[in-house]
């Protein structure tokens, strides 16, 4: 299993450019959800998905678009790319159980807004 | 809303002492799980241990044990005999209403 992979791993954006960032799991995980985390701060919540079809907004949802077209992939899109939006952003997955799903976390991908 | 607490932003242990990481908490979910992630300088999330909130016993892996005291909303990380490689970011999380909530993390560092 390749377990949670994310591309590209390092990106330079220009204010106002738009871009997809590329999730995708192999463990068959019901649900999937993005993460940014900025410098010195912990991990805040994007978007999640409970399934293909189903997505939700988490905490700083604004500025990003998602879908679940498959289980396996979850893209995060910045429609108009601003320099508030540098940060690393992981994305996770797991076993829809409740309370009890670990999440499994991708490495990350580096984005840089300019 | 759920919400999560560290209020140590760095720590500092001697190596193969125990240490604790503070964790409090807030939901209003009663079914609800907590997480420990360690994130060393090299970035990537790795979960360490879980506990949820119907579990009667503490939950422990390895070196690591959660010291769960749910009338307080308390969960706080004990590792014991720390090592060099415990030096890292720790985040404290809770799962509740389909979010995994973060802390602000604790930085602890491992003296030789």
């Amino acid at each position: 299993n390749a377990g949670v992979t994310q591309t590209p791993k390092f990106q330079v954006l220009k204010t106002g450019q738009s871009m997809t960032l590329q999730c995708a799991q192999d463990m068959n995980h019901e649900y999937m959800s993005w993460y940014r985390q900025d410098p010195g701060m912990g991990l805040r919540l994007i978007h999640y998905s409970v399934g293909a079809g189903i997505t939700d907004q988490g905490e700083v949802p604004n500025g990003y678009n998602v879908s679940r077209s498959t289980t396996e992939d979850f893209p995060l899109r910045l429609l108009s790319a601003a320099p508030s939006q540098t940060s690393v952003y992981f994305c996770a997955s797991s076993y829809f159980r409740g309370a009890s799903g670990t999440q499994y976390f991708g490495p990350g991908t580096r984005l840089l807004v300019l | 809303a759920q919400k999560i607490t560290q209020t140590q932003p760095g720590m500092f242990v001697q190596e193969k002492e125990a240490v604790t990481l503070d964790c409090t908490y807030d939901t209003s979910d009663p079914s609800y799980g907590l997480f420990w992630y360690k994130q060393p300088s090299s970035g990537e999330m790795i979960f360490l241990i879980y506990q949820g909130s119907y579990d009667q016993q503490n939950a422990t892996e390895g070196r690591y044990s959660l010291n769960f005291q749910k009338a307080r909303k308390s969960a706080n990380l004990v590792i014991s005999a720390s090592q060099l490689g415990d030096s890292a970011m720790y985040f404290c999380a809770i799962y509740s209403s389909y979010k995994l909530i973060f802390g602000s993390g604790t930085r602890l560092l491992v003296r030789p």
